[in-house]
């Protein structure tokens, strides 16, 4: 009964390169959110997705970013051009249900650090 | 806008001692979610509790449980029992039927031997 895969677990990039990190949700569930996570902060939602459908976008930064669900594979989270102050840890969640009581089950996140 | 706040950025207690971590968020919202994450240094969010706004009884899990008051916007977290694997940070969050989660800053849990 494997979890929400998140894969790579640490992943550095040099300044203005790009970053793609990678979510396989919980079996059965078909929502994935990403978060964002500064050091000493709690989570800051970024973007939600269904299969090939973005749902909701409104945490994430127009410029550099952009998120897939493919209709096969794991959801991807792609920066661009990756400044420092992308450096952070970056969760993914998934939902069997879109409203949010059963709770979501969190991914052990990917932390990104931009030398 | 609804907010969480956790006014604890460090709390410790003795092994085997209860402990009580603070949360209050602002809604103007009748229905809603409230949860506890626990975030050990492995970095994987861990779901410890949650709570439906509409329900008056507090949620119980085993040593955890909550003191919610409505009226007051007030979720606490309480920790009977304390161990060693407690330790952690304490993530408050909030989710109204939009299903974003709204989080508090978090709570560091340190668990004295």
């Amino acid at each position: 009964n494997a979890g929400v895969m998140q894969n790579p677990r640490h992943l550095v990039r040099r300044r203005g390169q790009e970053a793609r990190l990678r979510c396989s949700p919980m079996k059965g569930h078909s929502h994935v959110y990403w978060y964002r996570q500064l050091p000493e902060e709690g989570l800051k939602f970024m973007v939600y997705l269904q299969k090939e459908n973005i749902i909701d976008e409104s945490g994430m930064p127009k410029e550099r970013f952009s998120a897939e669900f493919p209709k096969e594979g794991p959801s991807i989270l792609r920066i661009q051009q990756v400044v420092r102050g992308d450096s952070a840890a970056y969760f993914c969640a998934s939902s069997r249900l879109r409203t949010g009581f059963e709770g979501y089950t969190f991914g052990s996140g990917t932390r990104l650090t931009v030398v | 806008a609804q907010t969480v706040t956790q006014s604890q950025p460090e709390m410790s207690v003795q092994e085997a001692e209860t402990v009580t971590l603070s949360c209050t968020y602002d809604t103007s919202e009748s229905d809603y979610y409230l949860f506890w994450y626990k975030q050990p240094p492995s970095r994987q969010m861990i779901l410890v509790i949650r709570q439906e706004a509409y329900k008056q009884q507090n949620a119980t899990e085993n040593r955890f449980s909550v003191n919610f008051q409505k009226a007051a916007k007030s979720f606490s977290l309480k920790i009977s029992d304390s161990q060693l694997g407690d330790a952690a940070m304490y993530f408050c969050a909030y989710c109204h039927s939009n299903y974003q989660l709204i989080w508090g800053a978090g709570t560091k849990l340190i668990i004295k031997p």
